[in-house]
């Protein structure tokens, strides 16, 4: 059983459409949780992290937590062709510093 | 900002040879990690490092070595290269100093290496 888990996608919206990523995670005790963005041929980019329930805002990015459901998500509002990248989920579980990626949501904004 | 740097963007090598890859971060971070990332497997962590002179085994660590002699600088070593090992390699760095609930990892460029 993979512990953080994306749908590979490709997700493709319309831009100025939402864009919603998710992922799950399967360690209850995780305690941060990280997105990273991913254009091709480049390496990742941290875009938010959040460790506490409910949401939090960064612009045009919303990052959605729910520990109970083990479900994290984030909203891209009014998606603009540069968001078309891959988004990396990433979660910190235990007292080590590393971090375990999920394979990524492969997101397409189309004109 | 953060800045991580490593020190080949692309690199072709031979079967069994020995491969260095070096990264360097300049804020003084704790933590360094090594991945390698493949399509439709995402990123596995090689090993990583909290010290100098510190390592741990991270997921596949088999065919790998690393060295930290220095804090700012982690070296991954492929002892016998493999045509397996053909991949994108990326450094990253943390640190363990905030509010304990951040350990958000900086990545390097990466290093494409294939070995043929």
């Amino acid at each position: 059983q993979k512990e953080v888990e994306q749908n590979s996608g490709p997700l493709s919206v319309p831009e100025g459409a939402i864009a919603s990523l998710n992922c799950t995670y399967s360690d209850r005790g995780s305690q941060s949780f990280f997105w990273y963005r991913q254009y091709s041929g480049k390496s990742p980019e941290l875009i938010m992290f959040i460790y506490s329930n409910g949401d939090k805002e960064d612009g045009r990015f919303t990052a959605q937590l729910n520990k109970a459901s083990q479900y994290v998500s984030l909203l891209i509002r009014d998606s603009q062709p540069s968001d078309s990248a891959t988004y990396l989920c990433a979660v910190k579980s235990g007292t080590a510093s590393k971090l375990t990626f999920g394979t990524g949501t492969r997101l397409q904004v189309t004109l | 900002d953060v800045k991580v740097t490593q020190s080949s963007r692309y690199l072709v090598k031979r079967t069994g040879e020995k491969v260095f890859l070096e990264c360097v971060q300049d804020m003084d971070h704790e933590n360094m990690f090594w991945y390698r990332q493949d399509p439709g497997l995402g990123l596995r962590l090689i090993y990583f490092s909290y010290d100098v002179k510190m390592k741990e085994k991270g997921d596949i660590p088999e065919g790998y070595s690393v060295s930290r002699e220095k804090k700012e600088r982690f070296s991954l070593i492929l002892e016998s290269a493999s045509t397996n090992q053909t991949s994108m390699y990326l450094c990253a760095s943390s640190s363990i100093i905030g509010t304990g609930a951040t350990y958000e990892q900086y990545f390097g460029p990466g290093t494409r290496l294939t070995v043929t």
